[in-house]
């Protein structure tokens, strides 16, 4: 079965500061995708950045870049330069290609709140 | 580009009404996707499709129906609706999962609150 972990249920960082929000992953599918989605109090699920299990380099968009360590099964989010609108929640998600029904299955999330 | 959306975005029922979301997407995705969201549990999936005509059960399917005669919309019916089944529920739509990288697109959510 595959399942996400995300550890932190709630972050604070000073702003300007980078700070690194953290997942686990298990799963027995050959090949997969790791997602990282925001979702700010407005409620709306933001996509933010996306890697894939084959890829040899970690993603990175703008100030958010993904931490992937597959021998250890880890896809931490890192945001570099921390807003005071990127307080909201922040979930992983994986997507598995293979054995599993291939649907995107999230973690419990983690409530980042960044101080002025 | 409306993209997915989901109505209604509140609803109040009592115990033991019936109701239908309604989803609807513009982006010819063959894949659709009902989540719900409770604190503290993430998103979990209720039921999918894989195309139109065609359903499947998620992680968390009972007490909920749903259908999808057209390709651009997936409907969520509760029959007799329960207070457990007071949550958000997100709709989201994808291309097919021959690719892992393909993310999946979001409705607005709905407040689903059982009395």
């Amino acid at each position: 079965a595959q399942k996400i972990t995300q550890t932190q249920p709630g972050m604070f960082v000073q702003e300007k500061e980078a700070v690194t929000l953290d997942c686990t992953y298990d799963t027995s599918d050959p090949s997969y995708g790791l997602f990282w989605y925001k979702q700010p109090s407005s409620g709306e699920m933001i996509f933010l950045i996306y890697q894939g299990s084959y890829d040899q380099q970690n993603a990175t968009e703008g100030r958010y870049s993904l931490n992937f360590q597959k021998a250890r099964k880890s896809a931490n989010l890192v945001i570099s330069a921390s807003q005071l609108g990127d307080s909201a929640m922040y979930f992983c998600a994986m997507r598995g290609y293979g054995g599993s029904q291939g649907n995107l299955i999230f973690g419990k999330g983690t409530k980042l709140s960044v101080k002025p | 580009n409306a993209g997915v959306t989901q109505t209604p975005k509140f609803r109040v029922l009592k115990t033991g009404q019936s109701m239908t979301l309604l989803c609807a997407q513009d982006m010819n995705h063959e894949y659709m996707y009902w989540y719900r969201q409770d604190p503290g549990m993430g998103l979990r999936l209720i039921h999918y499709s894989v195309g139109e005509g065609t359903t499947a059960k998620g992680e968390v399917p009972d007490g909920y129906n749903v259908s999808r005669l057209k390709k651009q919309n997936f409907l969520l019916g509760l029959e007799s609706a329960a207070p457990s089944q007071t949550s958000v529920y997100f709709c989201a739509s994808s291309y097919p999962r021959g690719r892992t990288n393909e993310k999946l697109f979001f409705g607005s959510g709905t407040q689903l609150s059982v009395l």
